[in-house]
C-alpha cells in the first residue's frame, strides 16, 4: 500500500534549525511536495523535489532520496509565525498525492 | 501565482439542510479541482476529483448522494453537502492544478461547516 510517515509534533526554538523528516512508500513516484499550515487555514506550496539531492530556498531547504524513500525540510532562522503544520505529499504514478499526517512544529523564544 | 478562492470561510447551519461551497479559479481555468475534508488535527482526506464537464471521481467511502459536486465550467466547482448532520461538521478546502510545477496544488481558502 501507499503510505506516507513524519513526525507527530516537534518543537524548536526561535533562531534555530530544525529538520522535519518524512518517509514514503508509493505505486511510482513523480515527485515530493511539503506545505505549510497555519492553523484554521489552508496548506501553502513550499517546495517540490523530484530529484535526488537538496532544493535550497531562503531559509527553507528540502532533501530527497529516492532510493530511500526519504525527505526532510529544514528550516533555518526560525521564526515565531514558522509555528505551522507541515504536510509531506508524494506523488504517485497516476500524479495523485499522498499526503502525510503533517508535523506540528511548535516555536518557542 | 495561481488563486483559489472558496466561498463561504464559514457557514452554520441546521442539521438536515444542504450547504453549498463554492471553489473558483481566479486567473487560470482548472480542468481539475480536489475536494478535501479535514478534521482536527488531522491531515487533509481526499474526498473527490471534481473534472469540468464530467461526474466527479469519489474516493473509496465518500458518498456521491450525500457530496455532490458540480463543475461546470473551467473556474467553477462546487461541493453541496446535502441533508447535513452534526457529524459532517469540518473544514472542507478545494484545490486546483495551477502553478509552473507539475502538481503543485493551489488551495482555496477552506470553509468550515458546523452543523447543528
Amino acid at each position: 500500500g501507499q503510505n506516507i510517515d513524519q513526525p507527530t509534533e516537534m518543537t524548536a526554538t526561535e533562531g534555530a534549525i530544525v529538520q522535519i523528516n518524512c518517509t514514503y512508500q508509493t505505486s511510482g513516484f513523480n515527485g515530493l511536495f511539503w506545505y505549510q499550515q497555519h492553523a484554521g487555514e489552508a496548506p501553502t506550496f513550499l517546495s517540490y523535489n523530484v530529484l535526488d539531492g537538496l532544493e535550497e530556498k531562503g531559509r527553507f531547504s528540502s532533501f530527497l532520496s529516492r532510493s530511500k524513500g526519504y525527505s526532510y525540510l529544514l528550516l533555518k532562522e526560525l521564526q515565531m509565525k514558522d509555528s505551522a503544520s507541515y504536510l509531506c505529499a508524494a506523488m504517485d504514478s497516476n500524479y495523485q498525492l499522498i499526503w502525510g499526517a503533517g508535523t506540528k512544529l511548535i516555536i518557542k523564544p | 501565482g495561481a488563486v483559489v478562492s472558496q466561498h463561504p470561510s464559514w457557514v452554520i447551519c441546521k442539521s438536515g439542510t444542504s450547504v453549498k461551497i463554492e471553489c473558483r479559479s481566479l486567473d487560470f481555468q482548472a480542468t481539475t479541482m480536489f475536494w478535501y475534508r479535514q478534521f482536527p488535527k488531522q491531515s487533509l482526506m481526499l474526498m473527490a476529483t471534481s473534472n469540468e464537464g464530467s461526474k466527479a471521481t469519489y474516493e473509496q467511502g465518500v458518498e456521491k448522494d450525500k457530496f455532490l459536486i458540480n463543475h461546470a465550467s473551467l473556474t467553477l466547482s462546487t461541493l453541496t453537502v446535502t441533508s447535513a448532520h452534526p457529524e459532517d461538521s469540518s473544514f472542507y478546502i478545494c484545490s486546483a492544478r495551477g502553478g509552473r510545477v507539475a502538481g503543485e496544488l493551489f488551495f482555496g481558502e477552506g470553509s468550515r461547516l458546523t452543523v447543528l
